[in-house]
């Protein structure tokens, strides 16, 4: 079955930077695009950006543009998530989810979700 | 930017009952395009709903969505205890790909 299966809890100090990363299987790795969301302590679910594992295309919400790099590594079918100038309000759980295709974009909801990660910003 | 305004932000109900949760967006947006999570603590979100009012498989049918334009609502028509969660609606027509706030539906 599709999986995504994301990397363990981290906890840095402001101003560090930290990579997340979302091992997929059980579907072509190159046909769907990642997604990346965040929630933060208090807060709802905050779209970050979405990669296209087949050319690395990426698109970033604006709140995190200089901030946030998505990659992949075809060869481990793995996404990474880099978001660095970390602050305490970056404290969150971040996850990925698999969306939409190269063929149907717009059918972009996402499922299924990796299980979190926990990143703590603090001094 | 879209901006999806759930309601009410917390409700309070009983298993058994029926409920109707809210999602307003900020400008028409196609009824293809919207999606429902559940968000239980400590787990992943799980997609109830797409395209407004369809259910993946494995979603009880309890779970029905419907709407247009910029009124969407979600309905829970019997509710069990594992329905107690965090629900966000969701558009997905255009980036950035807004979530609403977000309703708790807790235990009465």
């Amino acid at each position: 079955q599709v999986q995504l299966v994301q990397s363990g809890a981290e906890v840095k100090r402001p101003g560090a930077s930290v990579e997340v990363s979302c091992q997929t299987s059980g579907y072509t790795f190159t046909t769907y695009f990642i997604h990346w969301v965040r929630k933060a302590p208090g807060q709802g679910l905050e779209w970050m950006g979405v990669i296209n594992p087949s050319g690395g295309g990426t698109n970033y919400a604006q709140n995190f543009q200089g901030r946030l790099t998505l990659t992949r590594d075809m060869s481990t079918r793995t996404l990474y998530m880099k978001l660095s100038s970390l602050r305490s309000d970056d404290t969150a759980i971040y996850f990925c989810a698999r969306g939409g295709t190269n063929s149907s974009p717009g059918l972009n909801w996402f499922d299924p979700w990796g299980q979190g990660t926990l990143v703590t910003v603090s001094s | 930017e879209v901006v999806l305004t759930q309601s009410p932000g917390t409700l309070s109900s009983s298993p058994g009952e029926t409920v109707t949760l809210s999602c307003r967006a900020s400008q028409s947006i196609s009824s293809a395009s919207v999606a429902w999570y559940q968000h239980r603590p400590g787990q992943a979100p799980r997609l109830l709903i797409y395209r407004a009012s369809d259910r993946p498989s494995g979603i009880p049918d309890r779970f029905s969505g419907s709407g247009s334009g910029t009124d969407f609502t979600l309905t829970i028509s019997g509710l069990e205890p594992e329905d107690f969660a965090v629900y966000y609606c969701q558009q997905y027509r255009s980036s950035p790909y807004t979530f609403g706030q977000g309703t708790k539906l807790d235990i009465k």
